[in-house]
């Protein structure tokens, strides 16, 4: 069965750099959320999106943008880098927004030297 | 928002059963107790998730006390593959996201 699809998996930028982390949903999830975890953390939530709309809001910074597009996927954005930064992102997909399963995808694992 | 308590660590030994404790003393009634699993460097698994009945699916079972309180996921027989940091949520999904607390790290012993 497809799961939810990220890229890149490992990612490596400078300080005040700028990353783009892409997530294709399982087909015919309509529900997108964004996950940090830096080392040794638990997963913090960042933003999620239902039907193309941002829906909710956790821990991301202002530096830190994201949307859903037309075709669900949805892209993190991630501007002037910091060592903090440096975590792994999860995207995870869901059908509808009422409390279905969530998928998890593998992650992308930032490092901000 | 609803929290939950777990033991930080538990140990078991290969093919024994394993009970992994959860308390959640604020839970409200709208809230389901959905469990999650995260293996070393992969994303969160869901595992299972109740309400008010006790739930089995092939992955494991969930206990689910009388006053909704507390609850158990069981293990039946632990396997060295089952080894990961087992989370406690409570869900309300509504327009809600999944958010995790502090889960119970499960080594499992051969």
């Amino acid at each position: 069965a497809a799961g939810v699809i990220q890229s890149p998996r490992h990612l490596i930028k400078e300080k005040r750099e700028t990353a783009t982390l892409k997530c294709y949903p399982i087909p015919r999830h309509d529900t997108v959320y964004w996950y940090q975890q830096g080392p040794g953390q638990d997963p913090q939530f960042l933003i999620s999106f239902y039907e193309k709309m941002q829906s909710d809001k956790g821990s991301i910074p202002d530096r830190f943008s994201a949307q859903q597009f037309s075709d669900y996927h949805s892209e993190l954005n991630m501007s002037s880098l910091e060592l903090g930064d440096s975590a792994l992102y999860f995207c995870a997909s869901s059908k509808g927004y009422s409390g279905n399963t969530i998928y998890f995808g593998e992650g992308s694992w930032l490092t901000v030297v | 928002d609803a929290k939950t308590t777990q033991p930080n660590s538990m140990e078991s030994n290969e093919e024994e059963p394993v009970h992994l404790p959860c308390n959640h003393s604020t839970i409200s009634g709208t809230d389901y107790i959905h469990w999650y699993r995260q293996l070393p460097s992969q994303g969160p698994e869901y595992v299972i998730h109740g309400l008010t009945s006790n739930v089995n699916n092939r992955m494991a079972s969930l206990a689910i006390a009388e006053d909704r309180k507390s609850s158990t996921l069981i293990l039946h027989r632990a396997t060295l593959r089952d080894a990961a940091v087992y989370y406690c949520i409570l869900y309300q999904g509504f327009n809600t996201p999944l958010v995790f607390g502090k889960g119970t790290r499960l080594s499992v012993i051969a």
